[in-house]
């Protein structure tokens, strides 16, 4: 079976432009999260999804939006994009949601460079 | 004060060497722990979940103290595999759910 596999692998974007990446889970999982990694920090959570709905939502700004849809794929919008927002954007996916001994599983990432 | 606190390290051991690994948390709402992994440049991977009856998978054991609000890792007869930087994840619920991971802690393991 496919992990978690996320798309682009790589993308350059200008300050000021909206970017798009995309996430699709482990067959038969229902939730999605978005964390933001810069070097030499842990993971920092964004959102999560589950069942299409939003049931998680970090510190990040309203540039920041995400969506899930009826194939529980996922897509993390950032707009006006700043110099800070490079990073490593990790999508995970689980069985379920909240306070349960669920753990996730990552997929490999997409590398954001804002130039 | 961050939510889920760890010492950076590293922790440079020698192969054979066991060694523990602390984290902390304040958010007394934290719900379920966990232990990930992360290689050089790849994507965490999940290594245990973490109980308040401790747990064990291998040369691996983790323990939740809710009392005191943290979360212990130990690793028995370490390898240079072990190498890596082990990551300690908190979900919580505070009118919608979080999951928050520690800085990390970099373990080098040497011949």
């Amino acid at each position: 079976d496919a992990g978690v596999t996320q798309s682009p692998t790589h993308l350059i974007k200008t300050r000021g432009q909206h970017v798009t990446l995309r996430c699709s889970p482990i067959s038969g999982h229902k939730s999605v999260s978005w964390y933001q990694q810069v070097l030499g920090q842990g993971p920092q959570f964004i959102f999560q999804y589950y069942e299409k709905e939003e049931r998680g939502r970090g510190n990040f700004p309203d540039r920041f939006s995400a969506r899930q849809f009826p194939n529980y794929s996922s897509e993390l919008n950032v707009n006006a994009l700043l110099l800070g927002d490079s990073a490593l954007y990790l999508c995970a996916s689980s069985l379920g949601t909240g306070p349960g001994n669920y753990g996730y599983t990552f997929g490999s990432g997409t590398r954001l460079t804002v130039v | 004060r961050k939510e889920v606190e760890q010492d950076p390290g590293p922790f440079n051991v020698p192969e054979g060497a066991t060694v523990a690994f602390n984290c902390t948390y304040s958010n007394s709402a934290s719900q379920s722990f966990f232990w990930y992994r992360q290689d050089c440049r790849k994507e965490p991977k999940l290594l245990m979940s973490v109980y308040s009856s401790g747990n064990e998978d291998g040369r691996f054991t983790a323990q939740l103290n809710r009392a005191s609000q943290y979360i212990s890792l130990l690793i028995r007869d370490s390898k240079l595999s072990d190498s890596a930087t082990y990551l300690c994840v908190v979900n919580m619920y505070t009118g919608g759910f979080k999951t928050i991971f520690g800085a990390g802690t970099r373990l080098f393991v040497k011949a």
